[in-house]
């Protein structure tokens, strides 16, 4: 059964710490998303690539969010310096562009607290 | 523009049908879904319908669209207590072919 597989699962940081999250996609799909889900907003959309190549970043905070794909089998989303309101579920997804109607895999999310 | 609103909270008794409703912006859309978040869980794709469908049936799931006023719904019939989670519609607009989630709904099925 093939997922999404989202490590660490859970991370506690001090404010102004490094902190980068790590997705390991679906052998096979091209396309991955980068969400967030807190209380008030829901779930964002912060990046998502196609064939490894960046589309859109734009909700990302481009001072200190960034997300990278160094190779079809991982993607990362680093945050530096990070704040206590970037505590939220980060979750990774990928599917297969063109399967149509299918959707996406999510992995199980990161919770990040920055204390 | 993108925009999906749902109502944030439903609940039902055990063996009633839940119907769970949401309303999107895009008519562009070519195919919306409906996900199931179970607590400390990610997102689990319970059905979609494509655009040109009025209605599709999956085992206790109905979903129905209606195009012109932008309007889907999910009905879960003999809903259980396993079905308690946060339920999101998304769409998918034609262009990048990325997720926009709804709110989320929190449906509690009480025994």
């Amino acid at each position: 059964d093939a997922r999404v597989t989202q490590t660490p699962r859970h991370k506690v940081t001090e404010m102004g710490q490094e902190v980068t999250m790590r997705c390991q996609p679906i052998l096979g799909h091209n396309t991955v998303f980068w969400y967030r889900q807190t209380m008030m907003q829901g779930l964002e959309l912060l990046a998502y690539f196609r064939n490894r190549a960046p589309l859109d970043d734009s909700g990302m905070p481009k001072d200190r969010f960034s997300a990278e794909m160094p190779d079809a089998t991982l993607a990362t989303l680093k945050i530096q310096p990070s704040e206590p309101r970037d505590s939220a579920v980060y979750f990774c997804a990928s599917g297969l562009v063109g399967t149509g109607g299918r959707g996406y895999t999510f992995g199980s999310g990161t919770r990040l607290t920055v204390v | 523009g993108e925009d999906v609103e749902q109502s944030l909270f439903l609940s039902v008794r055990e063996g009633d049908s839940s119907v769970i409703n949401c309303t999107y912006t895009d008519s562009s859309s070519t195919y919306l879904y409906w996900y199931k978040q179970e607590p400390g869980a990610g997102l689990q794709l319970l059905t979609y319908i494509f655009s040109n469908m009025d209605m599709k049936q999956d085992q206790r799931l109905t979903v129905l669209l209606n195009k012109k006023d932008k309007h889907l719904s999910l009905r879960i019939a003999d809903t259980q207590t396993g079905d308690s989670a946060i339920y999101f519609c998304a769409e998918t607009p034609p262009s990048f072919q990325k997720l926009v989630f709804g709110t989320g709904t929190r449906l509690l099925v009480s025994p």
